[in-house]
């Protein structure tokens, strides 16, 4: 049981490049998210899902883009990257219950350099 | 919309000291209220969450938290700090409300740092 993984752990892109971050998580989670973590101000949340092919945006979702072809994998897209991307990418998922709050569990984050 | 304040962005204490972090919160309803625990190049960790139920909640490696709705305050202690108690702290808030998503809102985080 790996939890939730991330792919790539470190990358650097030249401005206007594009590339996929990959999560994958293996507890059956209906829910699943991304966020960016920046200094002094927390994590934010970038996109999110409430199942298998479906997907909604969060607080920052400009210049991203993700899909959920698959209940277990969530795709994060930057199209062309800029260097306000600059940033440490988290993932996390969490099951769903209709009457409580569940935990939500992080990956270990993608570090994303854009030069 | 909810929103966290934490207040100090670095704290600083004794080995066998109190820690204390501070966080408030707004929210258009009662909300539930986390702590996580980030250490250096890992993911976050939970630490404990508040869900109306026991209004002083406790967690992992000895930490506790109180729910003070009068103060908005949702502030994390434990009484004595160990050196593996150095990580970033992150208060976070979501809404019971099934179309919130289970979203949550964090707060800016509080670095600390345990002196032998």
């Amino acid at each position: 049981n790996a939890g939730v993984t991330q792919t790539p752990k470190f990358r650097v892109l030249k401005t206007g490049q594009s590339m996929t971050l990959l999560c994958a998580q293996d507890m059956n989670h209906e829910y699943m998210y991304w966020y960016r973590q920046d200094p002094g101000m927390g994590l934010r949340l970038i996109h999110y899902s409430v199942g298998e092919g479906t997907t909604a945006k969060g607080e920052v979702p400009d210049g991203y883009n993700v899909s959920r072809l698959k209940k277990q994998n969530f795709l994060l897209g930057l199209e062309s990257a800029a260097p306000s991307q600059t940033s440490v990418y988290f993932c996390a998922s969490s099951t769903f219950a209709p009457d409580r709050q569940e935990t939500q569990y992080f990956g270990p984050g993608t570090r994303l350099l854009v030069l | 919309a909810q929103s966290v304040t934490q207040l100090g962005s670095h704290v600083s204490v004794s080995e066998g000291a109190l820690v204390l972090l501070r966080c408030n919160y707004s929210s258009s309803v009662p909300p539930y209220l986390f702590w996580y625990v980030q250490y250096p190049n890992q993911g976050l960790q939970l630490l404990l969450k508040y869900t109306s139920a026991a209004t002083l909640v406790k967690g992992i490696n000895g930490f506790e938290a109180e729910f003070k709705k009068s103060e908005t305050s949702f502030h994390l202690t434990k009484p004595s700090a160990h050196m593996s108690d150095a990580a970033e702290y992150f208060c976070a808030v979501s809404l019971p409300i099934k179309a919130a998503g289970n979203k949550l809102t964090f707060g800016g985080g509080t670095r600390v740092l345990v002196k032998p």
